[in-house]
């Protein structure tokens, strides 16, 4: 298996442009999440799925969309980029639908937004 | 929202047991707490976790005090690749019925040669 793929692994961004993080999990987890950590930070909680067609918000939610079409991709996308979203996200999955529980990670993707 | 408070760094000794200890004095009764580390820039990997009684699997053994409000992760016989961050986390329900994971800062666990 194998586990959760982020992609891209570096991106590049100018202010205002928009661009897709990938994520994808083979595992059939039913939850899925995206993280932000910033620099000697931890991880923030930016979006999250309970399942197919369930999305909600987490604790930085802004500027941030996401969509759950599929059991095994969860999409965050940046509408129009700011350099305050310069970060390493991380995508992570978990078999529970009621939640976070064992999670499993990706390896990051980082952003950088000039 | 129970929260959890670690020392901001630790050293072991190669070999030596750590003993990473983390302070949730607000956890309520069905909160489980949930230990997970971050080597260099790499996406968090689960180490345990447990509600009330001690657990023990292949990576760790996390020791919870009888009345909950603090816990301590114990790494048998650190080697080098166990220098990470290692977070200690209280699961906690959202607004929205479910539950998630939120990560403080953690502990940078140094183990020396």
């Amino acid at each position: 298996n194998a586990g959760v793929t982020q992609t891209p692994k570096f991106q590049v961004l100018k202010t205002g442009q928009s661009m897709t993080l990938q994520c994808a999990q083979d595992m059939n987890h039913e939850y899925m999440s995206w993280y932000r950590q910033d620099p000697g930070m931890g991880l923030r909680l930016i979006h999250y799925s309970v399942g197919a067609g369930i999305t909600d918000q987490g604790e930085v939610p802004n500027g941030y969309n996401v969509s759950r079409s599929t059991t095994e991709d969860f999409p965050l996308r940046l509408l129009s980029a700011a350099p305050s979203q310069t970060s390493v996200y991380f995508c992570a999955s978990s078999p529970a639908r009621s939640g976070a529980n064992v999670l499993t990670f990706g390896a990051g993707s980082r952003l950088t937004v000039l | 929202d129970a929260k959890t408070t670690q020392p901001p760094s630790m050293d072991c000794a190669e070999g030596r047991a750590a003993n990473l200890p983390c302070n949730h004095s607000t956890i309520s009764g069905n909160e489980y707490v949930y230990w997970y580390r971050q080597i260099h820039s790499q996406g968090p990997q689960y180490i345990i976790h447990g509600l009330k009684n001690n657990e023990t699997n292949e990576m760790a053994s996390l020791i919870i005090t009888e009345d909950r409000k603090s816990s301590t992760l114990i790494l048998p016989h650190a080697t080098l690749r166990d220098t990470a961050v290692y977070y200690c986390i209280v699961r906690v329900r959202s607004g929205a019925g479910s539950y998630q994971l939120t990560f403080g800062k953690g502990t940078k666990l140094s183990v020396i040669p």
